[in-house]
């Protein structure tokens, strides 16, 4: 079975600085479908950014970014020019190639100082 | 496009009972997962629903139970509430193409007292 594991279960940012967030996971696979998505106290689940395991290239989103090592199976989310807006909880998740099940991490809740 | 719709938003019931929760997908996605959200479980998948045929399931007791129509429509139960059935549910619609990216509703906020 696939896990997702987030080590860091708070992290603090100063406004317009950088942050990254770690995430790894467990898998037997070879494709699959990595995910960072944000949940601010709403509740409502946005999607960050997603990563393809058959690309190399690291995905990028504005802000946003990944750093995908595939053989160390890593996946950390590289928050640039924070905003206040970005305080949330942040969730790693993983997926099958083919399949809608996704395995998520525990979060990291990112906090954002003016 | 109209986003992923939830009803209801709160819902609170007693132990014992029973209750419904409806999700309406994103327009054209076929496929609806449900995910349940604790402090102490985290997110879990529930159940995945795609042209009203239960395509993959979690390790949820068989309580816990949903359904899709021909519009896409999704509805899961859950009978017999527990006091640990409190929860915000999610659901996400996706399509069928390209990287299948799932979108989320607002979540059903549950407490079962």
């Amino acid at each position: 079975a696939q896990t997702v594991t987030q080590s860091q279960p708070e992290m603090s940012v100063q406004e317009a600085e950088t942050v990254t967030l770690s995430c790894t996971y467990d898998t037997s696979e070879s494709d699959y479908y990595l995910f960072w998505y944000k949940q601010p106290p709403s509740r409502q689940m946005i999607l960050v950014i997603r990563q393809e395991a058959y690309k190399q290239q690291n995905a990028t989103e504005n802000r946003f970014s990944v750093n995908f090592q595939k053989a160390a199976k890593s996946f950390s989310l590289k928050i640039s020019d924070s905003q206040l807006g970005d305080a949330a909880m942040y969730f790693c998740a993983y997926r099958v190639f083919y399949g809608n099940k996704l395995v998520f991490g525990a979060g990291t809740i990112l906090r954002v100082k003016s | 496009k109209a986003g992923v719709t939830q009803t209801p938003r709160y819902l609170i019931k007693t132990r014992g009972q029973q209750v419904t929760l409806s999700c309406s997908p994103i327009s054209g996605h076929r496929s609806v997962s449900w995910y349940q959200q604790t402090p102490g479980q985290g997110l879990q998948f529930l159940f995945e629903y795609f042209s009203e045929t239960q395509r993959n399931k979690g390790n949820f007791p068989g309580r816990f139970s949903g359904r899709q129509f021909s519009n896409s429509r999704s509805e899961m139960n859950v009978s017999t509430l527990e006091l640990g059935d409190s929860a915000l549910y999610l659901c996400a619609s996706s399509s069928e193409r390209g990287s299948y990216e799932q979108y989320f509703g607002p979540g059903t906020r549950l407490t079962v007292t």
